[in-house]
């Protein structure tokens, strides 16, 4: 089947700007997050879902971040007034739910690269 | 919260060479990922290994949970092993579902 998929594959867009960016998580999948990766580091964890609901959000950085997932399947974040330091790779995975404690496979996206003149 | 720490952070070798890349994290945890990640490309999950060892191919990985550490080994290395090799835990202690935390990556190169 389909893997996760993200769109746009790039965004550039000026300081101070909106953006919307997309996750489809693979079908059936309960759990969804979102992570950002800056040039030669490692992803950073920003938010997590459980179905509609946001489980965990303490990786977000600010409240121009903000994340929706309002059917429990397609997720969007969105950044508002963006600034230069908001420029990274965005990356959206997505994992079949297990009982508490139990740990699955995250399944990655290809990312959305946001660059913010 | 859980920390990782890799190393080495850049490795070069010679084709066929034995590859190992460490992780250590510092809270137990439920499972580690090993994921690869080609240049310009997404990410693909290698392994996920909550105790012993899991081989697939030519990749071993084994992880030590009492004393907090993983190995990625790569037998007779080639140069389309070339990539990054991210370590990760669950962010919490015990989290199963939880995000993840990564380390820092390990670039390796494979020359011919």
């Amino acid at each position: 089947g389909a893997g996760v998929s993200q769109t746009p594959s790039n965004k550039v867009t000026e300081k101070g700007k909106y953006v919307e960016l997309r996750c489809d998580p693979i079908s059936g999948h309960t759990a969804l997050y979102w992570y950002r990766q800056s040039l030669g580091q490692g992803p950073e964890f920003l938010i997590y879902f459980q179905g509609t609901g946001a489980a965990d959000d303490s990786g977000l950085p600010n409240d121009r971040f903000f994340a929706v997932r309002p059917e429990g399947s397609v997720s969007t974040l969105k950044i508002q007034r963006t600034e230069r330091g908001d420029s990274a790779v965005y990356l959206c995975a997505s994992s079949a739910y297990r009982s508490a404690g139990g740990a699955d496979t995250q399944y990655f996206g290809p990312g959305t690269r946001l660059t913010v003149l | 919260k859980n920390e990782v720490e890799q190393s080495p952070q850049n490795l070069t070798a010679q084709e066929g060479e034995f590859i190992t890349i460490n992780c250590s994290y510092s809270v137990g945890i439920s499972a580690l990922h090993w994921l690869q990640q080609h240049p310009g490309g997404g990410i693909v999950s290698l392994f996920m290994l909550s105790s012993g060892k899991k081989k697939h191919g030519r990749l071993i990985a084994t992880i030590n949970i009492q004393e907090k550490h993983s190995s990625l080994h790569i037998t007779a290395s080639h140069p389309r092993d070339s990539a990054v090799y991210i370590c990760a835990v669950p962010m919490y202690s015990g989290g199963g579902a939880d995000g993840l935390t990564f380390g820092k990556g390990t670039h390796l190169i494979i020359q011919p």
